[in-house]
């Protein structure tokens, strides 16, 4: 199957600070990609959906301003969490899907972001 | 918005025993998946389906894609310790993006 590679698979930030996130498609052309939050012991909340070249779309809820999006090639894909708080500690996984008619996304490993 | 209902939330088993876990929705469907998670690992894809009664098969699981479009199964055969992990069934319609819902998952236990 297609590879999605995330990238750190852990960090750990003070507060106040940023951390950016980055997704990449390996072997395959992401003209989507999805990033996801989960809570321990949880199913996988959408964040928000980018599609290469234009602004991501946002859920309901997300803050825009503080999880920046960036999908600047359809490779790779970037999620910065901004002035992180320790609520923001998570795990974030991305998900990429090609262009044509399959519709399956395939996700990358996940971030364990620890905000301190 | 759409929500999946999928059980059982748990299951503890022997190994070599059968494993069933299915999916309902209110609303149809025109893609059901299903994903495994390891612990500190993104979901990975195990089934796809996209034709309402499709059955698909892949090693020792099946799945298939309900008649009504609302509902999804996935049975594991004969099943091993490495079947650990949390089961995720998830839902996609045409129109949406290809965003998809996801069921609050089954975790799995396997004792050998």
């Amino acid at each position: 199957g297609a590879v999605v590679s995330q990238h750190p698979s852990r960090v750990i930030c003070k507060s106040g600070t940023s951390v950016k996130i980055e997704c990449r498609s390996l072997d395959f052309q992401a003209t989507t990609m999805f990033w996801y939050r989960q809570f321990p012991k949880q199913s996988l909340m959408l964040m928000a959906t980018s599609n290469e070249g234009s602004k991501a779309t946002y859920e309901q809820g997300v803050e825009k301003d503080k999880f920046l999006i960036n999908h600047a090639s359809l490779t790779l894909s970037t999620l910065t969490v901004t002035s992180a708080h320790p609520e923001d500690s998570s795990f974030y996984i991305c998900s990429a899907r090609s262009g044509g008619g399959g519709t399956e996304a395939f996700f990358g490993q996940g971030t364990r972001l620890t905000v301190v | 918005g759409q929500q999946l209902n999928q059980s059982p939330q748990s299951m503890f088993i022997q190994e070599g025993e059968d494993v069933s876990m299915n999916c309902t929705s209110s609303s149809i469907f025109n893609t059901w998946l299903w994903y495994k998670q390891e612990p500190g690992e993104g979901p990975v894809l195990l089934i796809a389906l996209y034709k309402a009664g499709e059955l698909t098969s892949n090693g020792r699981l099946t799945a298939q894609f309900g008649i009504t479009r609302k509902d999804s199964f996935l049975n594991i055969s004969a099943s091993i310790p490495s079947d650990v992990g949390i089961y995720f069934c998830a839902g996609q319609t045409k129109g949406s993006n290809y965003k998809l819902t996801f069921g609050k998952g089954t975790l799995l236990t396997v004792n050998p």
